[in-house]
């Protein structure tokens, strides 16, 4: 199975502050991750696919980009709503493996 | 707009079968180039994959799960199933049905998830 790794596991920011998730896959995944946002007690919501495309109707702070194996997912200007837990996963191959999760929390 | 809901018993024993059934509403579930997955999420931790099954009955597991799971799809019905044999404690989880893109291969739509706990 390829082996997602997040960093950091938790983060505390303010609102109005730059935040950035890394994730590293294992082995070579092309372009095949995404990124999801999940709040509590809600189900994942799809955020980016193909590693920087924009899923419709996701505000324009979010973005991400990759450098080989390792991926960023970048919040320009955290908003209140921005609140949550953020998972990457490839889908290069099967088994689909996520992340273990990086949680934004208020500072 | 299309919308995925999950239905099934809460509450399953240990060594019996866990069956979900995932219904699609909306649109057909034969429409478009997708994939139909069951992700589950136990309490407090990470999301797994399951596996996912294609309108044309073509399947994929995790191997950590294959030999308990089977998925199937009713596309008369509009709706693709779960079914998990041999249930511990362990497969206590929100477990949550999805639409998959067939181009990328990402997860653009979720259905709310529903809780099932496997106790006596």
């Amino acid at each position: 199975d390829i082996q997602m790794t997040q960093s950091p596991s938790s983060l505390s920011a303010s609102v109005g502050d730059r935040v950035t998730i890394t994730c590293r896959a294992s082995q070579d995944i092309s372009s095949y991750l995404n990124w999801y946002q999940q709040k509590p007690g809600r189900a994942p919501k799809l955020l980016i696919y193909a590693a920087s495309s924009l899923q419709s109707g996701v505000p324009s702070r979010f973005s991400a980009s990759e450098s080989g194996t390792d991926f960023t997912l970048t919040i320009s200007s955290l908003q209140p709503e921005d609140f949550a837990t953020y998972y990457c996963q490839q889908s290069y191959t099967t088994p689909l493996t996520f992340g273990g999760g990086t949680k934004v929390e208020i500072k | 707009q299309v919308q995925l809901q999950e239905s099934g018993p809460g509450l399953v024993k240990p060594s019996q079968t866990l069956s979900l059934t995932c219904t699609v509403s909306g649109d057909s579930i034969s429409s478009g180039n997708y994939f139909w997955s069951w992700i589950r999420q136990p309490a407090e931790k990470g999301l797994q994959w399951i596996g996912r099954i294609y309108t044309s009955g073509t399947t994929n597991y995790n191997p950590s799960l294959k030999s308990r799971v089977t998925i199937s799809i009713d596309t008369s019905k509009n709706q693709f199933s779960l079914n998990v044999n041999s249930v511990t404690a362990a497969d206590t989880a929100v477990y949550y049905c999805a639409r998959g893109a067939s181009s990328g291969w990402h997860h653009n739509l979720w259905g709310q998830g529903t809780l099932v706990t496997v106790s006596s």
